[in-house]
């Protein structure tokens, strides 16, 4: 059975210095792996995404993730948060191919201190 | 990318009672998502409606207790039933566009409160 993992159910960063978000999966086939927002009284935002290719992936709002198979993790990192960024992160695993739905791990609420 | 929409955004229902949600997508989708969200936790999908067939449920969750509707390609219903304050959550409707058809989007979602 798929299932993902955030370790971290709360993590404080001040504003301006960098972030990264831990995100472990278990699937059995090639994961298709994806980071979402989710801002107070907000739907969820797709932040970025990796089917294949290039491990490292660019996202929206100056986020990245580095997909590494080895370890099965794909976290996710900023180089400098914004009071903005804070905000649930949930990270995501499916099969791809638009018929299935995604298993999502349990989030990491992200403050941002001044 | 797709535009979902759903109706109520949010509602405060009492035990005992039903409520149906709505979810429409503004381009034609060949599956819709439902997703629980209880307080303070992760999604959790509840079942996918493909237009023209019965809804597929995950484990744990029955159509009795979560019937859907899928009528056309862009619009569903979600019905909790017989609701107890256990069925507080957020439930939301995802969808795969057809031209990202890897990318799933969410509707806003809608703020059930069960007392």
């Amino acid at each position: 059975a798929q299932s993902v993992t955030q370790p971290d159910i709360h993590i404080t960063v001040s504003e301006g210095a960098s972030l990264e978000l831990r995100c472990n999966y278990s699937y059995g086939a090639t994961p298709y792996l994806f980071w979402y927002v989710q801002s107070p009284g907000q739907g969820l935002q797709l932040l970025l995404k990796y089917f294949s290719g290039d491990t490292l992936v660019q996202g929206i709002k100056g986020f990245e993730a580095e997909f590494k198979r080895s370890q099965s993790s794909f976290n996710l990192r900023k180089p400098s948060v914004h009071w903005s960024d804070a905000a649930e992160y949930f990270c995501a695993v499916g099969p791809g191919g638009g018929a299935d739905g995604l298993t999502f791990g349990k989030g990491t609420h992200l403050i941002i201190q001044p | 990318s797709a535009v979902i929409s759903q109706k109520p955004s949010r509602d405060i229902c009492q035990r005992g009672t039903s409520l149906t949600i709505q979810c429409q997508v503004d381009s034609q989708v060949t599956m819709m998502f439902w997703y629980r969200q209880q307080p303070g936790q992760s999604l959790t999908l509840i079942a996918t409606a493909n237009q023209g067939s019965e809804a597929t449920y995950e484990s744990g969750f029955v159509i009795d207790k979560f019937p859907i509707s899928r009528p056309n390609l862009t619009f569903s219903t979600l019905t909790v039933s017989n609701m107890s304050p256990e069925d507080s959550s957020i439930y939301l409707c995802s969808v795969y566009p057809r031209e990202s058809y890897n990318e799933q989007f969410f509707g806003p979602g809608t703020r059930l409160t069960v007392l």
